[in-house]
């Protein structure tokens, strides 16, 4: 298995706290991304990056910024959580990217959080 | 832009039945393509890929064929069992860091 942990692992807070969430690899991957896991929508791409201090906006960034300052780490905050931000996050993370190649992602065990 | 539009579930079916998981999507460019698994309570996990038009990917008795015709990659199995039991996502890659796109998941539930 890619080693890939999310921390903390479940976490509840309340509305207009910020929260942090913190994703940690092993495998010296190039790309990480974090996306959320909602009913209804699979998962969808909040923010990604592709190096360190290199990163760009997904499909849901709205409300979240992320850094990553070392390979192995990429931080996701929610500067002010939201009820609508209740949903688990995975991290995932991937070696390359090309067009001819599989561009595999490895995920994360995922973040359960409520936003009360 | 990119999405994946996939079966909607629940999908029941009893142990040794034939599966099929539809899977259409839309993009620009040559995505690669995906078939992600997830277990009660983990995360995704790569079932099988294709990174090109007709290819097939394959794994654990699944199956799945890149049709850029009708822009399909339905998951096939010929006989499931209990422990195929899971959420399972189609999904796309594009873009310049290969983003991922997945459809809205099926559960598949196998009875003994």
């Amino acid at each position: 298995d890619a080693g890939i942990t999310q921390s903390p692992r479940h976490k509840v807070t309340e509305t207009g706290t910020p929260v942090t969430l913190r994703c940690h690899q092993t495998e010296n991957h190039r790309y990480m991304y974090w996306y959320r896991q909602d009913p209804g929508h699979g998962l969808r791409l909040i923010h990604y990056s592709y190096g360190v201090k290199d990163t760009d906006k997904g499909e849901v960034s709205d409300g979240y910024s992320v850094s990553r300052s070392k390979t192995e780490d990429f931080l996701l905050t929610l500067e002010s959580a939201t009820s609508s931000q209740t949903s688990v996050y995975f991290c995932a993370i991937s070696e390359s990217v090309s067009l001819a190649g599989s561009n595999e992602q490895f995920f994360g065990p995922g973040t359960r959080l409520t936003v009360l | 832009g990119n999405s994946v539009t996939q079966m909607e579930g629940p999908v029941t079916l009893s142990e040794e039945a034939f599966l099929t998981i539809n899977c259409t999507y839309t993009a620009t460019g040559y995505p690669s393509l995906f078939w992600y698994v997830q277990y009660p309570g983990e995360g995704l996990q790569l079932l099988l890929k294709a990174t090109k038009a007709d290819d097939k990917g394959s794994n654990k008795g699944f199956e799945a064929t890149y049709r850029k015709e009708t822009t399909s990659f339905h998951l096939e199995k010929g006989s499931v069992q209990v422990s195929d039991s899971a959420v399972y996502f189609c999904a796309l890659a594009s873009g310049s860091a290969r983003q991922l796109t997945f459809g809205s998941g099926t559960q598949l539930t196998v009875l003994p």
